[in-house]
């Protein structure tokens, strides 16, 4: 079983549309989770960090479920410049990062 | 400007000949790492440092080394290049402090032939 797994897509949405991605993780002492997005072969930029209690930035959203070992991320009224690749990433306190492989969003005009 | 900076950013270059990718933060970050993407695969961390004389294997650290002589350096090392090290190498950093997220550079994209 991968350490993290998502769902690869892709996710094709209207613009204005809201879109939800998941990731679950297997490592149980996971700590600290983020989320990147990384647009077409750049460099991976960092999105939000993803707090217990869940997060919010703008038309984003971040939830963690310890319980579920599961990381979502929602992207409300979406623009056409969301469209990249989420990278779910997950830490141990260690320096172990592992990241997810991505899921493509491609939003339509 | 805070940054990571890589160099070179794209080389096409022949089985075992020895290449260095440099890479450098001005964050006085503590903790730097190498990764790789290939389709498919995702990132997968190469090797990664602590501090200054300090380096650990990641998950892929076969046929790369690494140094740390100095904080804000640390050169990746292809002593005899092979073709399946072809990729998208990333060097990152971030500080060891409060769960901070790594900060990505721009990216070298090697061609081994």
């Amino acid at each position: 079983r991968k350490e993290v797994e998502q769902d690869p897509g892709p996710f094709n949405v209207p613009e204005g549309a809201t879109v939800a991605f998941n990731c679950t993780y297997s490592n149980s002492a996971s700590q600290s989770f983020f989320w990147y997005r990384q647009d077409c072969r750049k460099e991976p930029k960092l999105l939000m960090s993803v707090y217990s209690s869940g997060n919010e930035d703008g038309r984003f959203t971040a939830q963690l479920n310890r319980a579920s070992q599961y990381i979502s991320l929602l992207i409300r009224d979406s623009k056409l410049s969301d469209s990249a690749t989420y990278l779910c990433v997950v830490n141990d306190y260690g320096q172990n990062f592992v990241f997810g492989p991505g899921t493509r969003l491609s939003v339509l005009p | 400007e805070a940054q990571v900076t890589q160099n070179p950013r794209y080389l096409i270059t022949v089985t075992g000949k020895k290449l260095t990718v440099t890479c450098s933060q001005n964050m006085n970050h503590e903790y730097m790492s190498w990764y790789r993407q290939d389709p498919g695969l995702g990132l997968r961390q190469i090797y990664y440092s602590m501090n200054v004389e300090v380096t650990d294997k990641g998950d892929v650290p076969e046929g790369y080394k690494v140094s740390r002589k100095e904080k804000r350096n640390f050169p990746l090392i292809l002593e005899s290049p092979s073709p399946n090290q072809t990729s998208l190498y990333f060097c990152a950093s971030r500080s060891v402090m409060n769960n901070q997220p790594q900060h990505f550079g721009d990216g070298t994209r090697l061609s081994i032939l």
